[in-house]
């Protein structure tokens, strides 16, 4: 069974890097049938996609972010990374990882990690 | 960008009623349309794709419809274990996503 684990650090000082990986088990990343993203949510908001990596490496991020995010992958340890620079406040949020399925032309998230708090403040 | 508009924000209702949500895209999305649940300190679980798909596992009192911009999810018979929130997204523009602001969904 497919599983994603969010990992890194639980707090981040303000104008510095955000870092997390997802490592997906049960599963290969180089399947060519999916994505794999990053989803944020702000405490008591709602979802907010972040940004998606095919396992070729093609990237597409939000255009609100796009300018402060660098997704990347590795095939050989079977993870994604997400890196967002120059953190605020407003980028506290948990952190989710998920995998993006296809059925046909339909594109859904239907693997998620379970989330990693992510504190920004000095 | 496509903006997704969900309605009501929060609602009320007892066990045994029946739900629906209603989300609307800001241009037509044809059937690119998936419905989410999160429960609190919980990832999103999936419920339908495509507008109308049932996801494997989930139960078959949620069902969804719509096409074009206008779309609903509906709980035929509310069950203690559903009230939660609910979330939609569009997938036209995959791989880039959006999705709704969410609906809340209590205990009358």
């Amino acid at each position: 069974q497919l599983q994603l684990q969010e990992s890194g650090p639980g707090l981040v000082k303000p104008s510095e890097t955000l870092s997390l990986t997802c490592t997906v088990s049960g599963g290969s990343i180089s399947s060519s049938s999916y994505y794999w993203g990053w989803i944020r949510q702000p405490p008591g908001k709602g979802l907010e996609w972040i940004g998606s990596i095919y396992y070729s490496g093609s990237t597409y991020y939000n255009p609100s972010l796009k300018s402060r995010v660098t997704i990347s992958v590795d095939t050989s340890k079977n993870q994604f990374s997400l890196k967002l620079s120059s953190v605020t406040a407003a980028d506290t949020a948990v952190y989710y990882c998920a995998r993006h399925a296809v059925s046909g032309y339909y594109y859904y998230m239907d693997v998620w990690g379970k989330g990693t708090t992510v504190t920004v403040s000095s | 960008d496509i903006q997704m508009t969900q309605s009501p924000s929060s609602l009320s209702a007892s066990v045994g009623d029946r739900v629906t949500i209603t989300c609307r895209a800001s241009q037509s999305i044809s059937s690119y349309l998936n419905w989410y649940q999160q429960k609190p300190g919980k990832a999103p679980k999936l419920l339908i794709y495509a507008a109308s798909s049932l996801q494997s596992g989930v139960p078959s009192r949620f069902s969804g419809s719509g096409s074009g911009t206008d779309f609903t999810l509906t709980i035929s018979s509310l069950q203690p274990e559903d009230f939660a929130t609910y979330y939609c997204q569009q997938s036209y523009s995959t791989p880039r996503f959006t999705f709704g602001q969410g609906t809340r969904l209590e205990i009358k």
